[in-house]
């Protein structure tokens, strides 16, 4: 079965950090990339970057640059989402999301989401 | 970042209606813009991507068009599984930035 699965809620204290995986499964993991995308209440989807499962680059976004860190680990099809430093405005389920090859890079395959709670 | 503006931010339908969303992107991206469907508690689903491509398994009913900056989803026939959030994205350039979102209620 084609799946991205992610890991369980997080609570985390102001200023920690939280990392969150997603593994896949069902489709050849190093073909595609990786993007991450969190999803405040009741707001919009803000995407927070790209890596590559083939060589392990990484493109964040200007606004996490310095505090998140995406990894690959290509001998269990696993990525890993490391935010540190967090705040209340952090508090936010977070989808791992495969980018398309054959999509024009739209995200065609999705995590179920993992929510991560900040509070002190 | 390539700024992606949608309208409306909500809407009100009847099952039935025929119903546009609008998205705006601040700089052209070619036909790089992509449609999803995402109902309460669930992620987000790919329903058009290239401005007018049907992801697999996705009704005919939605159909998208445009290229540039404007660009256009349409639900031909509402049916009660569409009341939704509906979001645009540019696979143009990274990072692949969303809209904001149109609601769409009964």
């Amino acid at each position: 079965q084609v799946q991205l699965m992610q890991s369980g809620a997080e609570v985390k204290k102001p200023g920690a950090s939280v990392k969150v995986s997603c593994k896949a499964s069902g489709y050849t993991f190093t073909s595609n990339g990786i993007s991450w995308v969190r999803q405040a209440p009741g707001q919009g989807l803000e995407v927070m970057g790209w890596i590559s499962t083939y060589n392990g680059n990484t493109i964040y976004a200007q606004k996490f640059q310095g505090r998140v860190t995406m990894t690959t680990d290509t001998s269990t099809s696993t990525v890993y989402m490391d935010l540190g430093s967090l705040n209340s405005d952090d508090a936010a389920v977070y989808y791992c999301a495969r980018v398309g090859t054959l999509t024009s890079s739209a995200f065609d395959l999705w995590g179920q989401g993992t929510l991560v709670t900040v509070s002190s | 970042d390539i700024q992606m503006t949608q309208s409306p931010s909500s809407l009100s339908a009847s099952v039935g209606d025929r119903v546009t969303i609008t998205c705006r992107a601040s700089q052209s991206i070619s036909s790089y813009l992509n449609w999803y469907q995402q109902k309460p508690g669930k992620a987000p689903n790919l329903l058009i991507y290239a401005t007018s491509s049907l992801q697999s398994g996705v009704p005919s009913r939605f159909s998208g068009s445009g290229s540039g900056t404007d660009f256009t989803l349409t639900i031909s026939s509402l049916q009660p599984e569409d009341f939704a959030t509906y979001y645009c994205q540019q696979s143009y350039t990274a990072p692949r930035t969303f809209g904001l979102g149109t609601k769409v209620e009964i």
